[in-house]
């Protein structure tokens, strides 16, 4: 499989702890996206690096949360004392060059998370 | 104003019509535009891209852009019970020499009936 890999897919954790989620871009992909999308809405941009700078951050992204590519490969999105609110799917992306040329970002398939 | 607008429905038409989903967006400096299909349950997946005003067609979908009304919408042509899925619009927004992330709408249901 040559496609955008996320993991864990799915993850329940309590109040309070931490949780780190781990995402493999497609292997010539040098930006790599991470969004946040609850029920009903549509995805909300967290970050992006380009190879490992980490070029944008949203407000979203409170100091509770982390991204990091230290090699310009694969990221992983850390989450300290996890809240209720923080229950979504998280959806990481990569594509090979800068939007607006028309390059397509592709999607993994997300990492579910359920705080309890 | 949220950037991205589409109505959530649900929009329901039978097996074989148009399909017609709308978006607006309120960033005139937005460059480019996407239309992306979710499945429940699953992630986003591309359809197509537009970024110049007109009219663009892969198969069964036309893609329309005028960003005179920032407007976009996507149109699908003999609608099929397997088109049936949350269609969500994305804006490229242009920060200056970052143009790295795409603005979501919320998506629009889509329920194509046998």
């Amino acid at each position: 499989d040559t496609g955008v890999s996320q993991d864990p897919r799915h993850k329940i954790t309590k109040r309070g702890q931490n949780v780190t989620f781990r995402c493999d871009p497609i292997s010539e992909h040098n930006r790599l996206y991470w969004y946040r999308q609850t029920l009903g809405q549509g995805p909300e941009f967290l970050t992006y690096f380009q190879n490992e700078a980490q070029l944008e951050k949203s407000r979203l992204l409170s100091d509770r949360f982390s991204a990091e590519r230290p090699k310009g490969s694969f990221s992983t999105l850390e989450i300290q004392r996890t809240e209720q609110g923080d229950s979504a799917m998280y959806l990481c992306a990569s594509s090979l060059a800068s939007l607006p040329s028309g390059n397509t970002i592709y999607f993994g398939e997300g990492s579910w998370l359920t705080v309890v | 104003q949220k950037e991205v607008e589409q109505n959530s429905g649900p929009l329901s038409v039978p097996e074989g019509a148009i399909a017609s989903l709308n978006c607006t967006y309120s960033d005139r400096g937005s460059q480019s535009f996407f239309w992306y299909r979710q499945y429940s349950g699953k992630s986003p997946e591309l359809i197509m891209f537009i970024y110049s005003n007109g009219d663009k067609e892969d198969g069964r979908f036309t893609a329309q852009l005028n960003k005179a009304s920032q407007y976009v919408s996507l149109l699908i042509r003999d609608s099929q019970p397997s088109d049936s899925a949350t269609y969500l619009c994305a804006v490229n927004k242009n920060y200056g020499g970052s143009q790295g992330n795409l603005i979501f709408g919320k998506g629009t249901k889509l329920s194509v009936k046998p």
